[in-house]
């Protein structure tokens, strides 16, 4: 079973507006991370929020995380068409001693003009 | 720095054939891993090396997969025989220390299994 679950499974917005998505997780992590996956390409690393963290931005991204909830969201504000991709979150577990990215199914998200 | 070349970038078989990718990761990583990612999920560890040994294989269906990292450098994920359900994305990535930080990740390999 995965280790992180996003919701929800798809968005459609349109340009300008902001993208919320939501990644939950089973157990203890020691990071949480974002990645973005254009259609038919690898994943690129957006940004990385430690478990001891609350809140990190990185230019027009905002990443919160509740280890009490086990939970996390990505906000993506003034979206543009370029940001039409699929996001997944990663976790690598308290348990893991070889950093290993557990991942969830992603989210879809298609930003019209 | 260059990024992690992967190898064919896509493959097109028939089942019961076999097929092999190639990952070179970025220079002085230590940790490579494999992912399968199927259509509409998210990516799963297959196997993960540090340096040339296997210290995860545990979800890598080893009766028709295998994996090898010459001199810990370069690595090699072959299938045989290949089965219909093995069509999906095949990520390599890697980092330098294994700790959980620092991924990269290249293109991957679309397999198509007919």
């Amino acid at each position: 079973s995965q280790q992180g679950e996003e919701d929800p499974q798809a968005l459609s917005i349109q340009e300008g507006e902001n993208a919320t998505m939501n990644c939950s997780y089973k157990t203890s992590i020691n990071n949480l991370q974002w990645y973005r996956q254009n259609s038919g390409r690898g994943l690129v690393h957006l940004i990385l929020i430690r478990s001891n963290e609350r809140e990190k931005h990185s230019g027009r991204l905002r990443v919160t995380l509740d280890t009490s909830k086990k939970s996390s969201s990505l906000l993506i504000t003034a979206s543009r068409a370029a940001d039409t991709a699929s996001y997944f979150c990663a976790t690598i577990m308290t348990t893991d001693s070889w950093g290993k990215l557990q991942f969830g199914a992603g989210t879809q998200v298609v930003v019209t003009p | 720095e260059a990024g992690v070349a992967q190898s064919p970038r896509y493959k097109i078989i028939e089942k019961r054939q076999s097929v092999a990718f190639w990952c070179n990761p970025i220079s002085g990583h230590a940790t490579l891993y494999w992912y399968q990612q199927i259509l509409g999920q998210g990516p799963k560890l297959l196997i993960q090396f540090q340096n040339n040994g296997v210290v995860d294989d545990s979800q890598l269906p080893k009766d028709r997969f295998s994996a090898e990292r010459l001199k810990g450098v370069d690595s090699t994920l072959k299938i045989q025989p290949a089965k219909l359900e093995d069509s999906a994305v095949y990520l390599c990535a890697s980092s330098r220390a294994g700790d959980g930080y620092g991924y990269t990740f290249g293109s991957g390999t679309r397999l198509t299994v007919v």
